[in-house]
């Protein structure tokens, strides 16, 4: 069975921090990953997609990598800002058309 | 990219009740997909609607609970029948335009049942 794990649930940090989040998914033989902000009462905002030959993918401050040996990615967010407080999810598709989803980081970053 | 209306935004519903909520996209798409969040928890696949066919359920979701319409390459509506108060969940449609590897979500339909 798939999994997707986030690490940590929630974390809250001064503006300005970087900051790195982390998600660990069960099988290598992933197709792509995607990350996603959740904002309260709102749906999903696709941040970085990363196909499973690719080792990162950059986004302003934003910056996801992927390691299908270990079965990890990370979301690095440089200089963060208020702004940035939301719900981080990681997706993750294996096969097919369907996404497994983390748990999510809440993240909350104090002016 | 693709923009994703869902009707209603929230409900507040009776238990033994049924909902439908409907799933628009400016474009069209081959497949939309319908997943439940319940609270606290992270986002479940219920089922992908193909336009002219029956939906596909994934595991733990029947097409007596939660059915699906498609009635063409733009609209889905899924109905939440029966209601419990454990179907309070917050309910979201998702499209992958053109077979893009980008998923779009939809805003969400938050349904809490008394």
């Amino acid at each position: 069975k798939q999994e997707v794990t986030q690490i940590p649930a929630a974390l809250s940090v001064p503006e300005g921090e970087n900051l790195v989040l982390n998600c660990s998914f069960t099988d290598s033989a992933i197709y792509n990953l995607q990350w996603f902000r959740q904002d309260p009462g709102k749906g999903l905002t696709s941040l970085l997609l990363i196909q499973s030959s690719q080792r990162e993918q950059t986004s302003g401050r934003l910056n996801a990598s992927l390691d299908k040996s270990s079965g990890r990615s990370t979301l690095y967010i440089a200089a963060s800002q208020p702004g940035d407080s939301a719900t981080y999810l990681c997706a993750v598709r294996f096969t097919g058309n369907q996404f497994y989803f983390g748990t999510g980081t809440s993240l909350t970053v104090i002016p | 990219s693709a923009v994703i209306s869902q009707k209603p935004s929230r409900d507040i519903c009776q238990r033994g009740t049924s909902l439908t909520i409907q799933c628009q996209v400016d474009s069209q798409v081959t497949m939309m997909f319908w997943y439940r969040q319940q609270p606290g928890q992270s986002l479940t696949l219920i089922a992908t609607a193909n336009q002219g066919s029956e939906a596909t359920y994934e595991s733990g979701f029947v097409i007596d609970k939660f059915p699906i319409s498609r009635p063409n390459l733009t609209f889905s509506t899924l109905t939440v029948s029966n209601m419990s108060p454990e179907d309070s969940s917050i309910y979201l449609c998702s499209v992958n335009p053109g077979g893009a590897d980008t998923q779009y979500f939809g805003p969400g339909t938050r349904l809490t049942v008394l």
